[in-house]
């Protein structure tokens, strides 16, 4: 069973305006949730996380909202750099550690 | 600074073989997860280990098997490998399963030919 939900596979924007990457998940346990970012041939690397108590999250130019009712989350870029181009794993984890992924969603900066 | 280390990075077998995979951990790090990431497909959580003892278990066949050293590293082992256990092989290591220092290794290739 999907738990977490990443719908759209890609996403493309052009450099300077915002990115905005979705995440949708069932299980209402969830507490806290993380957002990775992985390039070609590396491993995922940690971005930002938000914890439940929580439906705002801001570390420079990457912004995370939650939205419990709608067990939705989304990741906001502002503005977006070509670096920024990777694909972006939601993961959701409950307070045993268990932790689920997204598909994924590919993330085209364009300049 | 140190990472999650890998081993190997690329792994050619072919049916029915074994494989062995093998991960070290960031030092401190006594925690380790197994992922499987088909193509396409999000990372499936195979199996942890905390303090050398399995303390989670996904979705792991039963032709595969795992454990962690007093080193702290972790092997996969896979036997009667099948055409479908080709895919992309995560490890990440925490410090006592604190999820915001959860570290990935750059992953081994396995393709089944």
């Amino acid at each position: 069973d999907q738990q977490v939900k990443q719908n759209s596979p890609s996403l493309s924007v052009q450099e300077g305006r915002i990115s905005i990457l979705n995440c949708d998940y069932t299980n209402s346990m969830f507490d806290y949730f993380l957002w990775y970012k992985k390039y070609p041939a590396e491993g995922p690397t940690f971005l930002i996380s938000i914890s439940s108590i929580k439906d705002k999250n801001e570390d420079g130019r990457f912004t995370v909202f939650l939205n419990k009712s709608a067990k939705h989350l989304s990741l906001h870029i502002v503005p977006s750099q070509p670096g920024d181009s990777a694909v972006y794993f939601c993961a959701a984890s409950t307070n045993n550690n268990d932790m689920r992924f997204g598909a994924g969603t590919r993330l085209t900066v364009k300049p | 600074a140190a990472g999650v280390i890998q081993s190997p990075r690329h792994l050619i077998k072919e049916k029915r073989e074994t494989a062995t995979l093998k991960c070290y951990p960031i030092p401190r790090h006594d925690t380790v997860y197994w992922y499987q990431q088909g193509p396409g497909q999000d990372p499936q959580f195979l199996i942890s280990f905390y303090e050398k003892m399995q303390s989670d278990k996904g979705s792991i066949p039963d032709r595969f098997s795992a454990q962690q050293f007093s080193d702290y590293h972790s092997e996969l082992n896979m036997s009667s490998l099948e055409l479908g256990d080709s895919a992309l092989y995560f490890c990440a290591s925490s410090f006592r399963g604190q999820v915001d220092s959860y570290t990935f290794g750059s992953g081994t290739r396995l393709t089944v030919v």
